[in-house]
């Protein structure tokens, strides 16, 4: 089946605890994104990728970073500079990085950091 | 800076009825518009795209339509069922270079057996 993976589905961290999420796609899409979700608030873009070793900072990069190494993978780890990590991080995919191609997410991360 | 707003923010109808969910966008000057559900702790399934070229796109139940020039958006979803019911989120694709989505905070639908 082709999809979007992200793992864990739950994860727990403490305060000051550097933390990577997961994302990995089968669908041989170009670009990659990574969104935040909070409660009562539309989703935000974290970082995103229109090509393997190639990224740009979203709305809201502060105290997160990623890299993009192979053309499946994109991980996102969040940082202890980041003031409010806990929050549902959903990855997401588009076979192109055009504007014209619809985005694919995955199940999401939900982080809780105390 | 493009802003997507949905109302209502939430919407309890009985099984069987049509209903209709908002979404508007500040900037008309957008290359296109999705349409996603989320179930709760869940993460989006897309459900349609309409480009900017177009007024309307329909799959199953549901239509989605776009009036660029007004910034609004609709989607109509025919003979509500319970398992209809989830948050359904609007986000447009707006601006150059970063092709990233801007999202509404949602409708949470409430479909009553």
């Amino acid at each position: 089946d082709g999809g979007i993976t992200q793992s864990p589905k739950y994860l727990f961290r403490k305060e000051g605890q550097n933390v990577t999420l997961s994302c990995e796609q089968n669908l041989n899409h170009d670009a990659m994104y990574w969104y935040r979700q909070d409660p009562g608030q539309g989703l935000r873009l974290i970082y995103y990728s229109q090509i393997v070793n190639d990224f740009q900072k979203g709305d809201i990069a502060e105290g997160y970073s990623v890299s993009r190494e192979k053309k499946e993978s994109f991980p996102l780890t969040v940082t202890s500079a980041q003031k409010n990590p806990t929050a549902f991080y959903l990855c997401a995919s588009s076979i192109n990085p055009g504007p014209n191609y619809e985005q694919y997410f995955g199940p999401g991360t939900r982080l809780t950091v105390t | 800076k493009q802003e997507v707003t949905q109302i209502p923010a939430a919407l309890s109808v009985p099984e069987g009825e049509n209903l209709v969910l908002n979404c508007s966008f500040t900037d008309s000057a957008i290359y296109n518009l999705q349409w996603f559900r989320q179930d709760p702790g869940k993460g989006l399934t897309s459900l349609l795209l309409i480009q900017s070229s177009q007024r309307e796109q329909t799959s199953g139940r549901l239509n989605a339509s776009l009036d660029k020039s007004s910034g609004r958006s609709t989607l109509y979803i025919a003979a509500s069922q319970p398992g209809d019911s989830a948050t359904y989120l609007c986000a447009v694709i707006s601006g150059a270079g970063s092709y990233q989505l801007t999202f509404g905070k949602g409708t949470k639908l409430s479909v009553i057996p």
